[in-house]
């Protein structure tokens, strides 16, 4: 398996632009979370989907965050407009919840993202 | 409520010698721990877990770390640095309480001196 995919690896964008973080989890996992990463806050969770319904979504900072989750296969998080206090590095990860032995989570590569 | 407390941001070690990261959790239920490492701009990788089978977990890169259920403890441990492990560490535990999602430590920085 190739692991978790995001893209874009690196995203920079001006302020008051639309930005869409891409994320295509393990497959056979059942949850996706989507974290972001600062240097101030550290590593927040921001959504997580259980069988790709949003479970907790108390992390995301305002509504111009929105995510998705449309089939088993892949999420979506997007801000509009951004502001150059979402410059942070994005984490999906994924995992098969539901026992102890089983929910680790493995996480993608990460997206910076630089709203200037 | 379940919490987990990294009792040092920060740990500097000359190579060479022992690492010891100190974790504390609480928990109403029998928990599941992990320990996950991040290299500098890098993702998040699993070091090792326990889900309560052996106490003592062995992981990768020669890393262990102990459960003790009487000290709520699980500490991170390496008989010998290396300059491949400076990084950050990250102590994380799950359990019936958080509906098995990751309730994460504030991470302590490894620091390794030549």
């Amino acid at each position: 398996d190739a692991g978790v995919i995001q893209s874009p690896r690196h995203e920079v964008t001006e302020m008051g632009q639309e930005v869409t973080l891409r994320c295509k989890p393990i497959s056979g996992h059942n949850s996706l979370f989507w974290y972001r990463q600062t240097m101030m806050r550290g590593l927040e969770l921001l959504i997580y989907f259980n069988n790709n319904v949003p479970i907790d979504d108390s992390g995301m900072p305002e509504d111009r965050f929105s995510a998705k989750m449309p089939n088993a296969s892949f999420s979506t998080l997007k801000i509009q407009p951004s502001e150059p206090r979402d410059s942070a590095v994005y984490f999906c990860a994924s995992s098969l919840m539901g026992t102890p032995s089983y929910n680790e989570q493995f996480f993608g590569p990460g997206t910076r993202l630089t709203v200037l | 409520a379940q919490s987990v407390t990294q009792l040092d941001s920060h740990v500097s070690v000359s190579e060479g010698t022992p690492v010891l990261l100190r974790c504390n959790y609480s928990s109403s239920y029998s928990p599941s721990l992990f320990w996950y490492v991040q290299h500098p701009n890098k993702g998040l990788q699993l070091l090792l877990k326990y889900t309560s089978a052996a106490t003592l977990v062995k992981g990768i890169n020669g890393f262990e770390a102990e459960f003790k259920k009487s000290e709520t403890s699980f500490h991170l441990t390496k008989p010998s640095a290396h300059m491949s492990d400076a990084a950050e560490y990250f102590c994380v535990v799950s359990n019936m309480d958080s509906n098995y999602q990751l309730i994460w430590g504030a991470g302590t920085k490894l620091i390794i001196k030549p």
